[in-house]
């Protein structure tokens, strides 16, 4: 079975400033997909970024980013210039490839405060 | 394009009793999937429906069942209620292609007392 693990369970960042949240998974299969889940104080899940790891091309969404090494089963997100409303739960995720459903299997989360 | 819709949004209900949860995805998604979320055990999968079948299932009792419509809205129910089922069930929704991501509503809080 695939696990998900976050180290960290919470992070503080200070507004305007670089935070790296980070994120280890096992699993023993070739083709899968990560991501990160923001969940503010609303509850919804919001998609931050997401990673096929077929590709070797780490993703990029605006100040989000993510170090993605694969042999070392790490996926980590960059946050640039965090802003007050980054602050939220951060979630990595797992999900298995090509027809294997919708099923994912989710991290800790960490917590992430943004300072002023 | 309206979001994922959860209804209702906050539920109290006593142990024993039964409960149904609703979920309308996003025009067009026919993947639903549910979730529950608890301090505890963090978050954990319950099921998915595509086209009316369930395609896949956690590990959680009998209790914990789901369906879904023609019309791709799902509904999950939970039949003699305990107290550790008190829970942020959330419901996603998703094209189901591959890597496509799945969009979440704002889910339903759920208290056993």
């Amino acid at each position: 079975a695939q696990t998900v693990t976050q180290s960290q369970p919470e992070m503080s960042v200070q507004e305007a400033e670089t935070v790296t949240l980070s994120c280890t998974y096992d699993t023993s299969e070739s083709d899968y997909y990560l991501f990160w889940y923001k969940q503010p104080p609303s509850r919804q899940m919001i998609l931050v970024i997401r990673q096929e790891a077929y590709k070797q091309q780490n993703a990029t969404e605006n100040r989000f980013s993510v170090n993605f090494q694969k042999a070392a089963k790490s996926f980590s997100l960059k946050i640039s210039d965090s802003q007050l409303g980054d602050a939220a739960m951060y979630f990595c995720a797992y999900r298995r490839g090509s027809n294997a459903g919708n099923m994912l299997t989710f991290g800790g989360g960490t917590r992430l405060m943004v300072k002023p | 394009k309206a979001g994922v819709t959860q209804t209702p949004r906050y539920l109290i209900k006593t142990r024993g009793q039964q409960v149904t949860l609703s979920c309308s995805p996003i025009s067009g998604h026919r993947s639903v999937s549910w979730y529950q979320q608890t301090p505890g055990q963090g978050l954990q999968f319950l099921f998915e429906y595509f086209s009316e079948t369930q395609r896949n299932k956690g590990n959680f009792p009998g209790r914990f069942s789901g369906r879904q419509f023609s019309n791709s809205r799902s509904e999950m129910n939970v039949s003699t209620l305990e107290l550790g089922d008190s829970a942020l069930y959330l419901c996603a929704s998703s094209v189901r292609t591959a890597g496509s991501p799945l969009h979440f509503g704002n889910g339903t809080r759920l208290t056993v007392t």
